[in-house]
């Protein structure tokens, strides 16, 4: 338990819905980040987010959209996807300052059909 | 940008023998860090140890150690005594020193046999 939870930790949805993600973290960290795990690749950093502002987004297509309204809480929101958007995504949060570690959440693997 | 590769997708050893997982990366900076986190099958990932750049001594945790060699960007992590809650995705990440984003290498697939 690394005190960052994510729900759901599995979701199965249709191209034309709309769903969202959520992740929780009671470290009172800073930084949060939302990153996307696909078989036989390397983990994909998706956005990053400082103090609730977006430090980061790596070229993410707009069918993803990241809300954080607070230090504690950071959300993912999903619409239109695609099948080859099916992964794992997950959330990790950090201090936010110097050399910091970043700690993981167990993920939401996301079917999309 | 920067780049880490792990040539190893799987790695196999025997409980209580010594095994290398091997990283190198590519950067131009000179002060960075590097990471190795485990992912066991449960999916929460962790960190198992990290290396600033700008330290010339190696690393370690308890059974776990690296090998830094700042010149040749290569960045192994040495796992002794291994046991079977070792078994786990292992990814080297590498973050710049003025940034928050990890850069993965795809993982290295360990499994500890009896």
């Amino acid at each position: 338990e690394t005190g960052v939870t994510q729900t759901p930790r599995h979701l199965v949805m249709g191209m034309t819905n709309k769903k969202s993600l959520k992740c929780e973290q009671h470290l009172g960290h800073n930084a949060m980040y939302w990153y996307k795990q696909s078989a036989k690749k390397p983990l994909e950093l998706m956005f990053v987010y400082n103090f609730k502002e977006q430090t980061e987004n790596n070229s993410v297509p707009s069918r993803f959209s990241p809300e954080c309204p607070n230090s504690s809480h950071l959300f993912l929101h999903l619409h239109t996807l695609q099948p080859e958007d099916s992964a794992l995504y997950l959330c990790a949060s950090s201090p936010g300052e110097g050399n910091d570690e970043q700690y993981f959440g167990p993920g939401t693997r996301l079917t999309v059909t | 940008a920067q780049t880490v590769t792990q040539s190893q997708p799987e790695m196999s050893v025997q409980e209580a023998e010594t095994v290398t997982l091997s990283c190198t990366y590519d950067t131009s900076e000179s002060d960075y860090y590097l990471f190795w986190y485990k992912q066991p099958p449960s999916r929460q990932m962790i960190l198992v140890i990290r290396q600033e750049a700008y330290k010339q001594q190696n690393a370690t945790e308890n059974r776990f150690s690296v090998n830094f060699q700042k010149a040749a960007k290569s960045f192994s992590l040495k796992i002794s005594d291994s046991q079977l809650g070792d078994a786990a995705m292992y990814f080297c990440a590498y973050r710049r020193n003025s940034g928050y984003a990890l850069n993965f290498g795809k993982g290295t697939s360990l499994l500890v046999t009896p």
